[in-house]
């Protein structure tokens, strides 16, 4: 089966622009969830999709959003970028049908943005 | 809330040796994962290990085995005969089991740097 996928692979925006980053999760995988990862916070997670609705979320502003397709298929957005938004942002697959946490996440490369 | 604590920043070893990197802890769960996870320079972040808290049995995975204290609430990794290719963070990561907030969440520890010497 093929991994976790992501794109883009880098980006480079600008204070107060927007950006999309996709996530396409490995086949089958029905949840998703994004983590953002800087050297001084380190991994921090964002938010979990499973079958389009959003079952968790992390401690982060507003300006991050996400959504799920009916493929799977994940998108964040982070509206209003600030520098501090500058980060590997990694997305991550499982199943998700034991109906209860605990699944093994299968992480893609990730996305570097960088908001200059 | 659940913190992991990672408390050597970094370490080496040299080819063919056995290392340890330390986890601790803390949570009021009875039940959850715990997982080991390592971050090569390529920032493609690999599962190494995965504990169910209700197994007492540790867990291994060919080189790769864990110390399990549930009542220390700790959680080594030892990695034998180590190889080049070991070189990476190694993130210890913890997950609540059950619905509600602990779906698709891992929290993780800060890391150890593993360098591995020829």
């Amino acid at each position: 089966k093929a991994g976790v996928t992501q794109t883009p692979r880098y980006l480079i925006k600008t204070r107060g622009q927007q950006v999309t980053l996709s996530c396409s999760p490995i086949s089958g995988h029905r949840s998703v969830s994004w983590y953002q990862q800087t050297p001084g916070q380190g991994l921090q997670f964002l938010f979990e999709y499973f079958s389009e609705t959003q079952r968790n979320k992390g401690n982060f502003p507003g300006r991050f959003s996400g959504r799920q397709f009916s493929n799977s298929r994940s998108e964040m957005n982070v509206s209003t970028l600030e520098l501090g938004d500058s980060a590997l942002y990694l997305c991550a697959s499982s199943p998700g049908t034991s109906g209860t946490a605990g699944d093994t996440q299968y992480f893609g490369p990730g996305t570097r943005l960088t908001v200059l | 809330a659940q913190t992991v604590t990672q408390s050597q920043p970094e370490m080496s070893v040299q080819e063919a040796e056995t290392v340890t990197l330390s986890c601790t802890y803390d949570t009021s769960e009875s039940n959850y994962y715990l997982f080991w996870y390592k971050q090569p320079p390529s920032r493609q972040m690999i599962l190494v290990i995965r504990q169910e808290a209700y197994k007492q049995q540790n867990a291994t995975e060919n080189r790769f085995s864990v110390n399990f204290q549930k009542a220390a609430k700790s959680f080594s990794l030892k990695i034998s005969d180590s190889q080049l290719g070991d070189t990476a963070m190694y993130f210890c990561a913890f997950m609540k089991a059950g619905g509600g907030t602990s779906y698709g969440k891992l929290t993780f520890g800060q890391g150890t740097i593993l360098t591995v010497h020829p």
